[in-house]
C-alpha cells in the first residue's frame, strides 16, 4: 500500500520559470493538503482540495500560485514565474476524510530551488 | 505574535534520558493537538493525537495538553538515538477541515 507520492523530489528552476509539483494521495484518499516549509520555519498551510474542488485556499499567495486536483490523476501545485523566495520544501498530505478525524499522511516533499 | 510557539532547539540529550518538548499557543479556539516527527529530508509522521486536556500515553511517548494554560508537551522516556529528529507540534480548530497550524519544530539529538 503505497504512501503519498510526490514528484519530483528535487526541482531546480531559474527565476521566471514555472514549477509544477505533483502529488498522488494514498489509495482511497480523496482529500489533499499542500504545505510549504521554508528554511527555519514550520510547515505553513497553503491549500486544501477534494477531487475537482478547491475547499480552502486561504494560505495560497494571491499571485503566481495555483492548485488543482482533477478527477483523474495527481494533484498539482503550480508556481508561475518563480522567484528566489519560492525556494522551499513543498509537502503534500492526504486523508481519508476531510475533517479532524482523518489522520494526515504526508509525502516526502518536493524541494524547489530557484536560482 | 505567532499562533503557535515552539523552541527550535537544538536539544541534545544522552541516550536513555527523558526528553520534554513543549509548545504554547495563543488561540483558545484550537481543539485538537498533535505531535509529528520529521526525520531529515523526510515528511512528517504523526506520533500523537489528543483532544482534551490531560495525558495520553503510547509506549515511550506521553502527550500532555493544558488548555487553561494553552500549553502542550511531549515526553519521550528512555530516549534512543533513533528518536533524533525534528518534533513538530500542530493543532487545528476542529470541524469540517483538517487544516493544521504547526510550530516551527524542535530539533532533537539523542547521543549514544
Amino acid at each position: 500500500n503505497a504512501g503519498v507520492m510526490q514528484n519530483p523530489r528535487h526541482l531546480v528552476r531559474r527565476r521566471g520559470q514555472e514549477a509544477r509539483l505533483r502529488c498522488s494521495p494514498m489509495k482511497g484518499h480523496s482529500h489533499v493538503y499542500w504545505y510549504r516549509q521554508l528554511p527555519e520555519e514550520g510547515l505553513k498551510f497553503m491549500v486544501y482540495l477534494q477531487k475537482e474542488n478547491i475547499i480552502d485556499e486561504s494560505g495560497m499567495p494571491k499571485e503566481r500560485f495555483s492548485a488543482e486536483f482533477p478527477k483523474e490523476g495527481p494533484s498539482i501545485l503550480r508556481i508561475q514565474q518563480v522567484v528566489r523566495g519560492d525556494s522551499a520544501a513543498y509537502f503534500c498530505a492526504s486523508s481519508l476524510t476531510g475533517d479532524t478525524t482523518g489522520e494526515l499522511f504526508f509525502g516526502e516533499g518536493s524541494r524547489l530551488t530557484v536560482l | 505574535q505567532k499562533e503557535v510557539e515552539q523552541d527550535p532547539g537544538p536539544l541534545s540529550v544522552p541516550e536513555g534520558a527523558i526528553v520534554s518538548l513543549n509548545c504554547t499557543y495563543s488561540n483558545s479556539a484550537f481543539q485538537y493537538f498533535m505531535w509529528y516527527r520529521q526525520y531529515s529530508r523526510k515528511g512528517p509522521e504523526l506520533l500523537m493525537y489528543t483532544y482534551s486536556s490531560g495525558n495520553k500515553e503510547d509506549g515511550r511517548f506521553t502527550a500532555q495538553v493544558d488548555k487553561s494554560s494553552k500549553y502542550i508537551s511531549l515526553f519521550i522516556r528512555d530516549s534512543q538515538p533513533s528518536d533524533s529528529a525534528t518534533y513538530l507540534c500542530a493543532m487545528n480548530y476542529g470541524g469540517a477541515t483538517n487544516k493544521l497550524i504547526f510550530g516551527t519544530g524542535t530539533l532533537l539529538a539523542v547521543q549514544p
